[in-house]
């Protein structure tokens, strides 16, 4: 089965800039999506495409890819961005989704 | 405002099915440029799609989970269900639906911009 590996944590202090990848093979081929979820919330989209962002979603937070690698780029970190944040994807016949493990974003 | 409701027992027995329905309110379940789709999330896990359907009835599933899952729409409440059989505990989630797009040119994209709340299914007996 496709999947997508991301590092279980990032610890950043306040103000610095948090950097959070997700490797896949059929990433070259299929869009990327970043989510951030909050304890006892539900998931928020805050990229889709790889680098667009959704309206709401403060400037902060944007989106690259390079081959098989995508990264959600956090600048200016706030204790507010405290969170897991998950990448999604598909696999290479883009009818299969799948989500990478999270990533537990920890601001100092 | 886009609304998604999930609904459904919170506590099934293990062997039985569970069975969940997702309300949408303040837009059209029929419409052509969105997917339905059912995602779960084990206590302290991670998320895992399950399945989604289009207004049409057409359907993709987790392969790991196909043989169990049946998804499917009534236009005319505005709902989509879920039915996974033979539960077992690693059954026991918080399950959501939420919407995601269609390109009738280029097919899924799965960016699931609008969410229910998620509800907690246990599988216990």
């Amino acid at each position: 089965s496709y999947e997508l590996t991301q590092p279980p944590s990032v610890s950043v202090s306040p103000g610095q800039t948090a950097r959070i990848t997700c490797s896949g093979d059929a990433l070259p081929k299929q869009y990327a999506y970043w989510y951030q979820q909050k304890p006892g919330q539900a998931p928020v989209l805050v990229i889709y495409k790889d680098s667009e962002r959704p309206s709401g979603i403060p400037e902060r937070f944007s989106g690259s890819s390079s081959g098989t690698t995508v990264t959600l780029t956090i600048s200016g970190v706030q204790a507010e961005d405290e969170a897991d944040y998950y990448c999604q994807s598909a696999d290479s016949s883009g009818t299969y989704g799948v989500f990478g493990g999270g990533t537990k974003l920890t601001v100092l | 405002q886009l609304q998604l409701q999930e609904s459904g027992p919170g506590l099934v027995k293990p062997s039985e099915t569970l069975s969940l329905t997702c309300t949408v309110s303040g837009g059209s379940i029929s419409s052509s440029s969105y997917y339905w789709g059912w995602i779960r999330q084990p206590p302290g896990k991670g998320l895992e799609w399950i399945g989604s359907i289009y207004y049409s009835g057409s359907t993709y599933y987790n392969p790991s989970l196909k043989s169990r899952v049946t998804i499917s729409v009534d236009t005319s409440k505005n709902q989509f269900s879920l039915k996974l059989s033979s539960v077992t505990a690693a059954d026991t989630a918080v399950y959501y639906c939420a919407r995601h797009g269609y390109d009738i040119l280029t097919g899924l994209t799965w960016d699931f911009d609008y969410w229910g709340q998620g509800t907690l299914v246990t599988v216990s007996s």
